[in-house]
Formats: structure tokens, sequence, C-alpha cells
């Protein structure tokens, strides 16, 4: 099926510090979502993206949409110890949402 | 709290033995998904029901199965367990059949496989 790639795997950074992770693919995405999930826990919705080119922002977390609809970009500014924990993101290849498929992952350690 | 739940939170059972993971969705959501995560790794998508009727079916096993019922919560069937199932099992729900609709999940049920 259609993969995700993912990048970087992990990343190992200082509190403050501004982190960026990207996800592509080969497909066309009609949506692109980026996900957090704590040490086992459930992934929780950080930011959902809905248009090729869309910038949407919560709070210190910015992700965009990209214009081929082939990636996605998340960034951290002023990174904080909560920060840590394991990134994802989520493509939606049909308008409905049915059909999703998630990026391996970017493990975040924010060092105090 | 996202508003899915799932039972049981921990799951410990034999080889060969058959377990089911209930989820129910969030008030309103018509679409439950069922993912996989092994140790360290990213989110398998194992099936999707959409108000009670199978809608995509991703990887997964024949030995799983699941199933949606009337009031909307969904049951996943796991038999002939071996230890390679051990694993975290996520339910989602979204409202589906518009346009933008995000998933929310569950807390997962944790699986060991002894």
């Amino acid at each position: 099926g259609q993969q995700l790639n993912q990048s970087p795997q992990s990343m190992f950074i200082q509190e403050g510090e501004d982190v960026s992770m990207n996800c592509t693919s080969s497909s066309i995405f009609n949506t692109w979502l980026w996900y957090k999930q704590d040490p086992g826990e459930g992934p929780v919705l950080l930011i959902a993206l809905y248009k090729a080119g869309e910038l949407t922002s919560n709070g210190r977390l910015t992700a965009q949409f990209g214009i081929t609809r082939k990636d996605s970009f998340l960034n951290i500014s002023a990174s904080i110890p909560s920060d840590v924990g394991i990134y994802f993101c989520a493509g939606q290849l049909s308008p409905y949402g049915d059909d999703m498929r998630f990026g391996a992952g970017t493990r975040l350690t924010v060092k105090p | 709290d996202s508003g899915v739940t799932q039972t049981p939170k921990h799951l410990i059972t034999a080889t060969g033995q058959r377990v089911t993971l209930r989820c129910s969705p969030r008030s309103g959501d018509l679409s439950v998904y069922w993912y996989q995560q092994s140790l360290d790794q990213g989110l398998q998508f194992l099936i999707q029901y959409y108000n009670g009727e199978e809608r995509a079916k991703g990887n997964i096993l024949e030995r799983f199965s699941a199933q949606q019922f009337p009031d909307l919560h969904s049951e996943l069937n796991l038999s002939s367990l071996e230890l390679g199932d051990s694993a975290l099992y996520f339910c989602a729900s979204s409202v589906s059949g518009t346009l933008g609709n995000e998933q929310f999940f569950g807390p997962g049920t944790r699986l060991t496989v002894l």
C-alpha cells in the first residue's frame, strides 16, 4: 500500500530548541494529520490539514500541507520537557478519511 | 480524554487462546477503526467498520475478526494467539462520511501472549 516516509526517526534536543519533522509520500493525500503519542497511551490529534498549502498552528506547533499534496511538516518551537513523545504523521487518501496511513513516527527527547 | 473507551486495559493470555477486545466510539461517531502497534513500531491499520458494516480492510490476519454492533460498539476477536500477537491494540472512531473527519483514539488494550 501507499507508504509514508517520516523523518527523522528520533531527535534529541535541548529544552528551548525548535524542532522540525516531516512526512513524504509518493501518493497524493486529501488530508494530513499529526498525532502525538505518550508511552502506553493512544495517539492524540495535534493538527489536521485539509488543503494543499495550508499552514495551521496550535500553540507552539505549526504544520503545513505541502503544495504537491505528497508531504507535510510539523514544527515545534521553544520545546519543553512535556513535548517528549512519539509524533506520527498520518495521511488520508480518500475525501471521507476512511483510508488513513501512518508514518513510522519520530521519537522526540527533550533534555532539560 | 478522547471519548473513545476500550476494555480491558491489559490482557495476559497463553498461546493458542482466543480473546475479545471491546471498543465504544465517541458519541455520534459511526466509524470504528482497529490498529495494532507492536513494540516501538508504528500503527498498523487492521480493519474499519462504518455503521455496522465492514468498510476497509488492512493488514488483518485471518485469525483475527471484528464486528460492529447496532449500538456502534465494536469488538476485535483474536484467535489461535501466537507470541507475535503481543502488542497494543487501539481503537479509533470518527464521524466518517464527511470531508476532513479526524480519527480519535482510545487508550488501547495491551495484549501479552505468553
